[in-house]
C-alpha cells in the first residue's frame, strides 16, 4: 500500500505565486522526510529535508512544514518562477535508504 | 565531485531478454539504491546495497536481482523481460549509515521493452 499520500496531483501557479503540496503518512517510524524536485529526462534532485523534532525548515524559497500530531508535512514554494516547473515528490524513510515517495506533484509556473 | 553515474542512458530489449543496468554511486558512498520509476506506478523501490550486502528489498519479483561490487559500483540485472518492466530504473547512492544522510539519484536508465 501507498505508505505516503501527496496531493494535488498537479497545479498551476503565476510567477510571483505560492505553491503548496502536502502530503501524509502512516508510518509513525518515519523520522526523515526529504522533497525532491524533477525535471523531463532528470533524475529527482534532493531539494530540502526535515526530521520531525522540527516544525518548520526553510531554504531559500522553500519551506517545509511538518504537522507530527496530524501525520502530514507540505512544501510551500514562494514566489514561484518559471524555472520552478518541474515535478515534486515527498519522501519518507525511517532507515534512510528505503524510501517511500508519494505519487507526485506537476508544478507549472505561467509566466 | 562526480555525481552518480548510470550507464547505459537508454536500452531497447525485447520481451523474454534480459538485461544488466549499471551504477556507480558517488565517491565515498557505500549505500546504492534502485527504484522504477512508471507513469503509473510512481517511484517504487526495488533493493539496497551496503557494503556488498542486500540490506533491504521492495515487492519485486525475482526476475528483478543485483549486486554490489567492492568499489560499490552496482549492477540491477532483470531477466525475462516482459512489457510491463518498460520503465525509468533510478538509481541513488547516500553514505548509508544510520543518521541524516542524503540520497543522490542518478540520470537513469530508460528500459523500453517491445
Amino acid at each position: 500500500q501507498q505508505q505516503v499520500k501527496q496531493s494535488p496531483q498537479s497545479l498551476i501557479v503565476q510567477k510571483g505565486g505560492i505553491s503548496i503540496i502536502n502530503c501524509a503518512y502512516e508510518n509513525t517510524a518515519f523520522d526523515y522526510f526529504p522533497w525532491y524536485q524533477q525535471f523531463p529526462g532528470k533524475g529527482p534532485a534532493l531539494l530540502i529535508a526535515i526530521r520531525p523534532d522540527v516544525s518548520e525548515k526553510k531554504e531559500g524559497r522553500f519551506t517545509i512544514s511538518f504537522n507530527k500530531s496530524a501525520k502530514q508535512f507540505s512544501l510551500h514554494i514562494m514566489d514561484s518562477q518559471p524555472g520552478d516547473s518541474a515535478t515534486y515528490f515527498c519522501a519518507a524513510t525511517f532507515n534512510d535508504y528505503k524510501l517511500s515517495f508519494g505519487a507526485g506533484t506537476t508544478v507549472t509556473v505561467r509566466a | 565531485k562526480a555525481g552518480v553515474t548510470q550507464t547505459p542512458r537508454y536500452l531497447i530489449k525485447t520481451r523474454g531478454q534480459q538485461v544488466t543496468l549499471s551504477c556507480s554511486p558517488i565517491s565515498g558512498h557505500r549505500s546504492v539504491s534502485w527504484y522504477q520509476q512508471t507513469p503509473g506506478q510512481g517511484l517504487q523501490f526495488l533493493f539496497e546495497y551496503f557494503s556488498e550486502t542486500q540490506r533491504n528489498k521492495g515487492n519485486f519479483p525475482g526476475r528483478f536481482s543485483g549486486r554490489q561490487f567492492s568499489n560499490s559500483r552496482s549492477e540491477m540485472n532483470v531477466s525475462t523481460l516482459e512489457l510491463g518492466d518498460s520503465a525509468l530504473y533510478l538509481c541513488a547512492s547516500s553514505l548509508g549509515w544510520r543518521g541524516p544522510t542524503e540520497a543522490f539519484f542518478g540520470q537513469g536508465t530508460r528500459l523500453t521493452v517491445v
